[in-house]
């Protein structure tokens, strides 16, 4: 099945400057790469996704990038903000796989004011 | 998007006991999900509530510890049975509007003594 690794496991950076949070996955059938915002106390929130046949989508101050060849996608948040604190999960889905989610183990942010 | 609810939003059990966890969706969805995300950790998949048949379930988990119903296409319930500590986590539903997007509830926090 699917296996998905996300690095760093914790991000700390000042209020103003990127961060960058990179996962890479194993099942090259996937198509399908979901980034979530979780805080505390609250759901995963369905930030920015991207598929297969694209290689960089934006919203605003965030971004997302794949590579299909490397097997890996990263997420750019630009001009952090102390609201940006909050875990980070990337996930993969493979193709005909019945919707279902592999996720990442998740990035911790922290924006410093 | 969708608007999700799940109830009760969180729980203190006494190990043995029961708990049934509802979640109920703002419109009909053909896909629904069940993840457990244990204290620190991130989301896995217990099931998948299919309307008018068994859910279907991950490696790992089985029906008599975590019975699921789904009677319609907007509700849905988890029960997780025979607690003991090791069950205290936080239980997600999700549900997919299409193109494999998937939208989580708020979550239930589940804490056993």
């Amino acid at each position: 099945g699917e296996n998905v690794e996300q690095h760093p496991s914790t991000l700390s950076v000042q209020e103003g400057d990127s961060a960058v949070i990179k996962c890479t996955y194993s099942d090259s059938a996937s198509n399908y790469f979901p980034w979530y915002k979780q805080e505390l106390g609250k759901g995963p929130q369905l930030i920015i996704d991207i598929r297969s046949n694209v290689g960089e989508k934006k919203d605003q101050r965030i971004a997302v990038t794949l590579n299909k060849t490397a097997k890996h996608f990263s997420l750019h948040i630009t001009e952090t903000q102390p609201e940006d604190s909050a875990v980070y999960f990337c996930a993969a889905s493979p193709y005909n796989a019945g919707n279902m989610l592999t996720f990442g183990g998740g990035t911790r942010l922290m924006v410093k004011p | 998007s969708a608007v999700i609810s799940q109830k009760p939003s969180r729980d203190i059990c006494q190990r043995g006991t029961s708990l049934t966890i509802q979640c109920q969706v703002d419109s009909q969805v053909t896909m629904m999900f069940w993840y457990r995300q244990q204290p620190g950790q991130s989301l896995t998949l217990i099931a998948t509530a299919n309307q008018g048949s068994e859910a279907t379930y991950e490696s790992g988990f089985v029906i008599d510890k975590f019975p699921i119903s789904r009677p319609n296409l907007t509700f849905s319930t988890l029960t997780v049975s025979n607690m003991s500590p090791e069950d205290s986590s936080i239980y997600l539903c999700s549900v997919d509007k299409g193109r494999e997007t998937q939208y989580f509830g708020p979550g239930t926090r589940l804490l056993v003594l």
